[in-house]
């Protein structure tokens, strides 16, 4: 089954720095990747994804690239906030478009931001 | 997009008790999933609940343990049966949409302790 990796647990940046969080996966056959934040206390929500399509997509501050061939992603955050500070897992799923699939979603060990004013 | 209740949101139990937690959503989706997430971890899916059928069980969980109902398209209970300090933790339910949009959506997740 599918395994993502995620680095670095824990991260602190500047006011105005820049984040990176690096993930991998093991299935080859993964298509989708989506990016989650979780403030304390808070569920889960979706920030950004990206599909196999595609190599690097960007909302606004946040970016992810995507490389196939060695099966990691990475999420960019520019101009860090402190209210960027949060948890961030990455996860990896095999979206299929005909019924009776089940796209279950893989996390990773989750990335502690820390952004400080 | 969905909006997912969830209840309880938290709970202390005795240990050998078990608790039933139930997850609504406010439109019909296939498949409903059950994830557990253990203080500062990941979240681990327990189960996928497909209605009409019995529930996906990853590995390491077991019916038993966490049996699932699943009566129509929009609401699920997973319940955490005979109770041990180890299955402190926090339950989330999770839906995913597809339209315009690929996106999970999860509830606000049920707290548990176990004394």
């Amino acid at each position: 089954g599918e395994n993502v990796e995620q680095h670095p647990s824990t991260l602190s940046v500047q006011e105005g720095d820049s984040a990176v969080i690096k993930c991998t996966y093991s299935d080859s056959a993964s298509n989708y990747f989506p990016w989650y934040k979780q403030e304390l206390g808070k569920r889960p929500q979706l920030i950004i994804d990206i599909r196999s399509n595609v190599g690097e997509k960007k909302d606004q501050r946040i970016a992810v690239t995507l490389n196939k061939t060695a099966k990691h992603f990475s999420l960019h955050i520019t101009e860090t906030q402190p209210e960027d500070s949060a948890v961030y897992f990455c996860a990896a799923s095999l979206l299929k478009n005909y019924g009776g699939a089940t796209n279950k979603l893989i996390f990773g060990t989750g990335t502690l931001l820390a952004v400080q004013p | 997009s969905a909006v997912i209740s969830q209840k309880p949101s938290r709970d202390i139990c005795q240990r050998g008790t078990s608790l039933t937690i139930q997850c609504q959503v406010d439109s019909q989706v296939t498949m409903m999933f059950w994830y557990r997430q253990q203080p500062g971890q990941s979240l681990t899916l327990i189960a996928t609940a497909n209605q009409g059928s019995e529930a996906t069980y990853e590995s390491g969980f077991v019916i038993d343990k966490f049996p699932i109902s699943r009566p129509n398209l929009t609401f699920s209970t997973l319940t955490v049966s005979n109770m041990s300090p180890e299955d402190s933790s926090i339950y989330l339910c999770s839906v995913e949409t597809k339209f315009p949009n690929t996106e999970a959506f999860f509830g606000q997740g049920t707290r548990l302790t176990v004394v």
